[in-house]
C-alpha cells in the first residue's frame, strides 16, 4: 500500500484542464521535493516535473505542478489525446528512508 | 546523450536468485552527484522503488526488500548490477534502471526488462 495517495483515475475532454493530486505526510511530501512521471501505455516512464514545480527539459508548459503542505498536484491544461497515460508522483521519505511512488493515476481523454 | 539498458534472464524459477545488469552510457558513476536506481512494475500495477547507488558507493534499499537485494557498480564497465534472492511469483515485473541526480530526479530510464517467475 502506497504511502503517497493518488486518485486511481482522472478524465477530461480535449482542451480541458485536469488536476491530479498526491497526498503524503510530514516525512515525505511535507519536507522533500516531489517529482512527477508520465507513463504512456506500454512504455517506460518519462520524467515530467522535479523539485515540486520545475518542468524537465522538453516538457510542454501545459504541464504544471505545485505543492502545499503535505499535498502536491499536477495540472495539465489544454488536454490532448496524447496525454492519455498513467501519472506517478514520487518523493524521498525520511522515515524509511527511501523513495516512494504514489499508486498512479490513469488519465483518460474522453 | 544518456542511455540505459537492462539485461538479464526473462525467466527465473521460484527460490532462485535474479541478477540484472544496467549498462549505461553518457555519464560516469564515479561522481558522488550521480546515481543509478532500480524500479520495478508488476503487470498492471504501480511503480516500486527497489534500490539506489551513488558514485561514492552510497547505497539505499527498499526497507521491505532490503534483506533480498544487493546493488553494486562497476565504474570501469559503466554497469550497475542488482541481485534479488529467493524469487517468487509475486516478483514478476518489468524491472527498470534509471539515472538519478540528487535534487533532480530519475531523468533517464531504460526500456525495462520483463522478468517472469515460474517453475
Amino acid at each position: 500500500q502506497s504511502v503517497l495517495t493518488q486518485p486511481p483515475s482522472a478524465s477530461g475532454t480535449p482542451g480541458q484542464r485536469v488536476t491530479i493530486s498526491c497526498s503524503g505526510s510530514s516525512s515525505n511530501v511535507g519536507i522533500n521535493p516531489v517529482n512527477w512521471y508520465q507513463q504512456l501505455p506500454g512504455m517506460a516512464p518519462k520524467f515530467l516535473i522535479y523539485n515540486d514545480n520545475q518542468r524537465s527539459s522538453g516538457v510542454p508548459d501545459r504541464f504544471s505542478a505545485s505543492k502545499t503542505g503535505t499535498s502536491a498536484s499536477l495540472a495539465i491544461s489544454g488536454l490532448r489525446s496524447e496525454d492519455e497515460a498513467d501519472y506517478y508522483c514520487a518523493v524521498w521519505d525520511n522515515s524509511l528512508p527511501g523513495v516512494i511512488f504514489g499508486g498512479g493515476t490513469k488519465l483518460t481523454v474522453l | 546523450q544518456i542511455t540505459l539498458k537492462e539485461s538479464g534472464p526473462t525467466l527465473v524459477k521460484p527460490t532462485q536468485t535474479l541478477t540484472l545488469t544496467c549498462s549505461f552510457s553518457g555519464f560516469s558513476l564515479s561522481d558522488s552527484g550521480v546515481g543509478v536506481v532500480w524500479i520495478r512494475q508488476p503487470p498492471g500495477k504501480a511503480l516500486e522503488w527497489l534500490a539506489l547507488i551513488y558514485g561514492n558507493d552510497e547505497k539505499h534499499y527498499s526497507p521491505s526488500l532490503k534483506t533480498r537485494l544487493t546493488i553494486t557498480k562497476d565504474t570501469s564497465k559503466n554497469q550497475v548490477v542488482l541481485t534479488m534472492t529467493n524469487m517468487a511469483p509475486v516478483d514478476m515485473a518489468t524491472y527498470y534502471c534509471a539515472h538519478d541526480r540528487p535534487g533532480y530526479g530519475f531523468g533517464y530510464w531504460g526500456q525495462g526488462a520483463l522478468v517472469t517467475v515460474s517453475s
